[in-house]
Order: C-alpha cells, then structure tokens, then sequence
C-alpha cells in the first residue's frame, strides 16, 4: 500500500486565492482526519471523517476552512479566501475501523499564503 | 483543550544515553500512543499502550503508563543520531467516536553523535 497521499506537497499563494488541498486515505480505512501543524499551535485536529460522515468539525478555524469527503477514498480542505495566517503544514490520516485506532499520517501539504 | 502534555519540551543527549520523556493527560483514556515526527515529515507511530496495560516494550522502546497518576514515560535506550526527531504522546479517550486522538505538544529530541 502506498500509505496516505496528500497534494500538492508544497503550495504558495496569494492572500485572497482559493486554496484545496487534497487526500487519499489507505484503502479499507473508516476515519480520515485533518490535521494543521504550526510552531505556535502545534498539532490541531481541524475535522475529523467516519465512514465519510463529518463527525466532529468544532476545530475548523472559521467559515473560510470547508472539508469534504465524497468517498471513501477521496478528501478535500478547502480555504477561501486564504489568509497569512494560514500558513501551516496540513496533515491528513486516515486509520482503520479498530478498537486501538493507530493512525496514519500523510506527508502533509506546506502551505504558504503571502 | 490539550489533552496530552509532554515534558521536557526538548531534550538533547548524547548517543549511547538512554532518552526519558513523560506525557500528562486529564480524562480516562481507552489507550495511549506515542508517535515520532523526523523534521518536514508526517508523524509515525511507535507504540501503544491500553489502558489495563502498565508496561510495554518494542525493541529499544519501552512505554510505561500509571492511570491513577495520568501520565506515561517513553523511555528510548541507547540512543542513536537517527532517533533525533519529536516525540509526541496521543490519547484516545473513552467512549471517543470514530478514533479521534488528542496529540501533545511534543518533545524534540536531539541525539548527538
């Protein structure tokens, strides 16, 4: 298995500009998360997917921050319009239907907004 | 709020030494995991442990976890340069729906050559 995969790696843009950013869970696993990572935050759990139902999204910063998750094997975060202050390293996991719930992490997408 | 809290927020040793670090957190938990994150990397994980679990090891990894006291230790033994990374103790709370974990804050772990 390939693991989680995340694009693009690497995204600059502009303040205003749309940004998505987009994964692929593991095949066979119920929950996908969503995940920013900053110096000043450290790891925030944004939203969080159960067998494609949004099941938790109160760490969704704001309106600007929108996720969905059509299948099982696609996920989408989407910031509009895109702030500075979004800068951030943004993780997806997915992890299987288990009591132990070990998650796998992507390679996550650096985003810079200028 | 933070569930899981780490300390020390670094730590730098030298190879060879044996690495301690402890992780705070505040509900009743299902399980404990600690992951590792190398620098502009997505988070691994190492170990974990249940909550009717006191002690667990995974080659130089050893986790213990005291659930009167809320805490755990990951304890790394002879440390290498290739374990310079962070450190991070995650916490599935009971009754959580859909695996949610709460992550701490970290500690970067630095092994000297």
């Amino acid at each position: 298995d390939a693991g989680v995969i995340q694009s693009p790696r690497h995204e600059v843009t502009e303040m205003g500009q749309e940004v998505t950013l987009r994964c692929k869970p593991i095949s066979g696993h119920n929950s996908l998360f969503w995940y920013r990572q900053t110096m000043m935050r450290g790891l925030e759990l944004l939203i969080y997917f159960n067998n494609n139902v949004p099941i938790d999204d109160s760490g969704m910063p704001e309106d600007r921050f929108s996720a969905k998750m059509p299948n099982a094997s696609f996920s989408t975060l989407k910031i509009q319009p895109s702030e500075p202050r979004d800068s951030a390293v943004y993780f997806c996991a997915s992890s299987p239907d288990s009591v132990d719930n070990e998650q796998f992490f992507g390679p996550g997408t650096r985003l810079t907004v200028l | 709020s933070q569930q899981g809290e780490e300390d020390p927020q670094a730590l730098s040793i030298q190879e060879g030494e044996n690495a301690t670090m402890n992780c705070s957190y505040k509900t009743s938990i299902n399980n404990l995991q600690w992951y590792r994150q190398n620098s502009g990397r997505g988070l691994v994980h190492l170990i974990l442990i249940r909550s009717n679990e006191r002690e667990k090891h995974s080659g130089r990894l050893r986790v213990t976890l005291d659930t009167s006291k809320k805490s755990s230790s990951l304890l790394i033994t002879a440390s290498r340069a290739a374990d310079t990374a962070s450190y991070f103790c995650a916490t599935a709370r009971r009754g959580n729906q859909g695996g949610k974990l709460i992550f701490g804050q970290g500690t970067e772990l630095s092994v000297k050559p």
